[in-house]
């Protein structure tokens, strides 16, 4: 089963806009990654944030976390038509062996 | 640059047939993963590696599907005898996982295997 559950599933904004999608985790985590995916490539790694931080930028991006909501946001600020793409979030857990265990997934379309 | 390699790329084989799909990890990097994309059930964890030691491989079909490292430059994933459900993309990464286990994953190009 998925622990990580992002919300919306598709999300279509115009060029310039801001995108923001969510992740919803089950259970305790070390920390929440963020991955985007192009049509027919590999996942890209964008950003990691611990369980004790809960902000973090890089570039245009911008991620909370809320554990106690389990709950995390990845912000895209001026967004651009080459940011069309999934999103996904990852939780590695405290429980275990530190699996990376991934969402369903955000669809982006930016229009232009 | 340093990245992780897949091969084949595509696969197209026939029900019943064996496959054979093998990943190049990044040099260095001490946790291989093996993951399986379909549009119905999004990316599942198959099986993950550390220091080549298996440590978790309860997402993987054990009857027909089998996970190893020979060496440290080489991941395989198995499927045996092969099955139209298997129809997926598959994809190996690898990370760096220090004491406190926060490991950024790279992934490869994801191989397409299409059973028929």
């Amino acid at each position: 089963s998925q622990q990580g559950e992002e919300d919306p599933q598709a999300l279509s904004i115009q060029e310039g806009e801001n995108a923001t999608m969510n992740c919803s985790y089950k259970t305790s985590i070390n920390n929440l990654q963020w991955y985007r995916q192009n049509s027919g490539r590999g996942l890209v790694h964008l950003i990691l944030i611990r369980s004790n931080e809960r902000e973090k930028h890089s570039g245009r991006l911008r991620v909370t976390l809320d554990t106690s909501k389990k709950s995390s946001s990845l912000l895209i600020t001026a967004s651009r038509a080459a940011d069309t793409a999934s999103y996904f979030c990852a939780t590695v857990l405290i429980q275990g062996a530190q699996k990376l265990v991934f969402g369903q997934g955000t669809r982006l379309t930016i229009n232009p | 640059d340093a990245r992780v390699t897949q091969t084949p790329r595509d696969k197209v084989t026939e029900m019943g047939q064996e496959v054979t799909m093998r990943c190049q990890p990044i040099l260095g990097h001490n946790t291989v993963f093996w993951y399986r994309q379909t549009m119905m059930q999004g990316l599942e964890l198959l099986a993950y590696f550390r220091n080549r030691a298996p440590l978790d491989d309860s997402g993987m079909p054990k009857d027909r599907f089998s996970a190893e490292m020979p060496d440290a430059t080489l991941a395989t994933l198995k499927i045996q005898p092969s099955e139209p459900r298997d129809s997926a993309v598959y994809f190996c990464a690898s990370g760096l996982t220090g004491p406190v286990g926060n490991t950024e994953a790279f992934f490869g190009q994801g191989t397409r295997l299409t059973v028929v």
